[in-house]
């Protein structure tokens, strides 16, 4: 069973509207969680990373929250522009040395 | 730049043929990563390396072969055991964390692997 699990697998968005994804897991012991966007065909580009004590993270447009408590993360676009169209991945970091857990992604399409 | 370059971007491969990936970084990382993903699925880990000469099996390592000759080059090889290989690979390396804590992943531009 996949230890991280990502919500929605897909959505579509007008420009400039926000949109908020979801990513839970069960990951243990915990380190830290990032979040990733891929572009159709590239390589993932990390967007932030938050570790155990951090609550909110943000990078321009894109904010991260963290809940160790209940293990949930989001992650929210504000005022989204064509170029957030891409698929964004939770990649979350724990257990043994070298083992990242990842979601499968929530593919976003931002609509003119 | 420093990054992580990866070729080549398409290939293609007849059956009962092996083919090789190619994946060089000069940012200095002691670790490096084989990744497959596939539509609809999470990335899962081929073949990873925390130092030269030495590498470890993934979660799907059947099928593929690794080398760790240098610290900059960690090459995938597709054997035609590989029974699915059309995929999208993509390698990665990290900062070996000695305090046990990992290094962000940095990402290649991966590679489209289509079997004819």
């Amino acid at each position: 069973k996949n230890q991280v699990e990502q919500s929605p697998q897909s959505l579509i968005i007008l420009e400039g509207k926000n949109c908020t994804l979801q990513c839970n897991y069960t990951v243990s012991p915990f380190s830290n969680l990032r979040w990733y966007k891929q572009d159709t065909g590239r390589g993932p580009v990390s967007l932030t990373i938050m570790t155990f004590s951090e609550n909110t993270k943000s990078n321009g447009r894109y904010t991260a929250t963290l809940d160790a408590d209940t293990k949930q993360s989001s992650l929210h676009i504000t005022a989204s522009q064509l170029s957030d169209s891409a698929s964004y991945i939770c990649v979350v970091t724990g257990g043994s040395w070298g083992k990242f857990q990842f979601g499968a992604g929530t593919q976003v399409v931002v609509t003119p | 730049d420093g990054g992580i370059t990866q070729s080549p971007k398409y290939l293609f491969r007849k059956e009962g043929q092996n083919v090789t990936l190619s994946c060089e970084q000069n940012l200095n990382h002691d670790a490096m990563y084989w990744y497959r993903q596939d539509p609809g699925q999470g990335l899962r880990l081929i073949y990873y390396s925390q130092i030269v000469n030495d590498f470890q099996k993934g979660d799907i390592a059947e099928g593929y072969s690794v080398s760790r000759e240098k610290k900059e080059s960690f090459p995938l090889t597709v054997t035609s055991a590989q029974k699915n290989p059309t995929a999208f690979y993509l390698c990665a390396s990290s900062i070996h964390g000695t305090s046990g804590r990992v290094g962000e992943l940095f990402f290649g531009e991966g590679s489209r692997l289509t079997v004819l």
